[in-house]
């Protein structure tokens, strides 16, 4: 149980085009959703936390006009990158956080790996 | 403010030999503190965390206030166990996970 999917798991774009990454709890409802972003040989910074049906909080330095994060429902919630440039390209990690069995645990997708050229 | 330390980026032993990979955090409190780990290709996963005082593949991790460190450790470590290794903490008063910036564990056979 407790799995985490994330779609595309690679992505690669045009300067100035969005992308948008879906991330999905499988098997559970998870009220919290977070977005990380990974340089290479890098740890995970935390771009925003997103609660289900708000708006979500954003890391401070994090553009929330460019870094688009919707939480629809319980068990997805998307991140666009809008107008993307070069500097954008890096590895998006998302984390789910659920309620009852699964207590505070995060648990977290595979990753969504971004290159704009 | 909150911080998580390891200081060292890479680690490499041989295969039986004892590993110990630092973490160490600014001190707020009671902090919740996790050590998650990152196989080659594969998501990032809780390894094991403080208050439950678990030892998960051969490895345990002590938390120590006086010195505010949270060392991973393992008596005999394996080719697998082969990974980066990341030390976070939950933010105080918060649900926000604080990472360190990871340690590279490389064991030779």
């Amino acid at each position: 149980g407790a799995v985490v999917s994330q779609h595309p798991s690679w992505v690669i774009c045009k300067s100035g085009t969005s992308v948008k990454i879906e991330c999905r709890s499988l098997d559970f409802q998870a009220t919290t959703m977070f977005w990380y972003r990974q340089f290479p040989k890098q740890s995970l910074m935390l771009m925003a936390t997103s609660n289900e049906g708000s708006k979500a909080t954003y890391e401070q330095g994090v553009e929330k006009d460019k870094f688009l994060i919707n939480h629809a429902s319980l068990t997805l919630s998307t991140l666009t990158v809008t107008s993307a440039h070069p500097e954008d390209s890096s590895f998006y990690i998302c984390s789910a956080r659920g309620v009852g069995v699964f207590g505070n645990e995060q648990f977290f997708g595979p990753g969504t790996r971004l290159t704009v050229l | 403010a909150q911080r998580v330390t390891q200081p060292e980026k890479l680690l490499s032993v041989f295969k039986g030999a004892p590993v110990e990979l630092k973490c160490n955090y600014s001190y707020s409190g009671s902090p919740e503190l996790f050590w998650y780990v990152q196989y080659s290709r594969q998501r990032l996963q809780l390894l094991l965390r403080h208050i439950s005082r678990e030892s998960i593949k051969g490895f345990t991790a002590d938390l120590n206030k006086g010195e505010t460190s949270f060392h991973l450790k393992k008596p005999f470590a394996q080719e697998e166990d082969s990974a980066m290794y990341y030390c976070a903490r939950l933010s105080y008063n918060t649900d926000k996970l604080i990472f360190g910036t990871g340690t590279r564990l490389q064991v030779f056979p």
